[in-house]
């Protein structure tokens, strides 16, 4: 494993469209995040996973956005009908369950950067 | 939400000199991190301190922490043009969630 991976990293789409975004932790990160980051500003939790269970999810995250982990292995990030206001970097995080080992903070990928025209 | 504030928004040092930022938040946690993040990439895990902890060292850093006062900062020694970034603070309330919750951050610029 060389770290959490994202993709695509940038991604341009007109209003309307959906997209999706993976993300492919470290391998034995049991606990998956995914944040936005507008621009200026510090990034906002959306949701998270432990394993294949989404067990918590911002009131940021409208009906229009989905988030999947089959088998808690990669996670997509979809979101239909796009509009201007979700243009931001969407980054992805994994850790390990900070309960069972010694908290050393998360691994963060690059962030896709979404632009919506 | 942003948890809290940093101070100042922006920095801008020479190389060899020190560079503080502080965090305000504003509720309880169980620990609070700092991370770096250079232009348009991901961020980086700097240092973790847990609420029980009130200092921290690693290489070039060191972490405050003053739970009554609810606020953090963060001392780069013999800064270097390398250590150009955004710096967040992030706090972590605890179970279950785990979740961070990001101050606005503070731009540093090390000049040579």
């Amino acid at each position: 494993d060389t770290g959490v991976s994202q993709n695509p990293r940038h991604k341009i789409t007109k209003r309307g469209q959906n997209v999706t975004f993976r993300c492919d932790p470290i391998s034995e990160h049991n606990r998956l995040y995914w944040y936005r980051q507008t621009l200026g500003q510090g990034p906002e939790f959306l949701t998270y996973f432990q394993n294949e269970a989404q067990l918590e999810k911002s009131r940021l995250l409208s009906d229009r956005f989905s988030a999947e982990r089959p088998k808690g292995s990669f996670s997509t990030l979809e979101i239909q009908r796009t509009e201007q206001g979700d243009s931001a970097m969407y980054l992805c995080a994994s850790s390990l369950d900070p309960y069972r080992t010694p908290a050393y903070g998360y691994t963060f990928g690059s962030g896709t950067r979404l632009t919506v025209v | 939400s942003q948890q809290g504030e940093e101070d100042p928004q922006a920095l801008s040092i020479q190389e060899g000199e020190n560079a503080t930022m502080n965090c305000s938040y504003k509720t309880s946690i169980n620990n609070l991190q700092w991370y770096r993040q250079n232009s348009g990439r991901g961020l980086v895990h700097l240092i973790l301190i847990r609420s029980n902890e009130r200092e921290k060292h690693s290489g070039r850093l060191r972490v405050t922490l003053d739970t009554s006062k609810k606020s953090s900062s963060l001392l780069i020694t013999a800064s270097r043009a390398a250590d150009t970034a955004s710096y967040f603070c992030a706090t972590d309330a605890g179970r279950p969630a785990s979740k961070l919750t990001f101050g606005t951050g503070t731009r540093l610029q090390v000049t040579l």
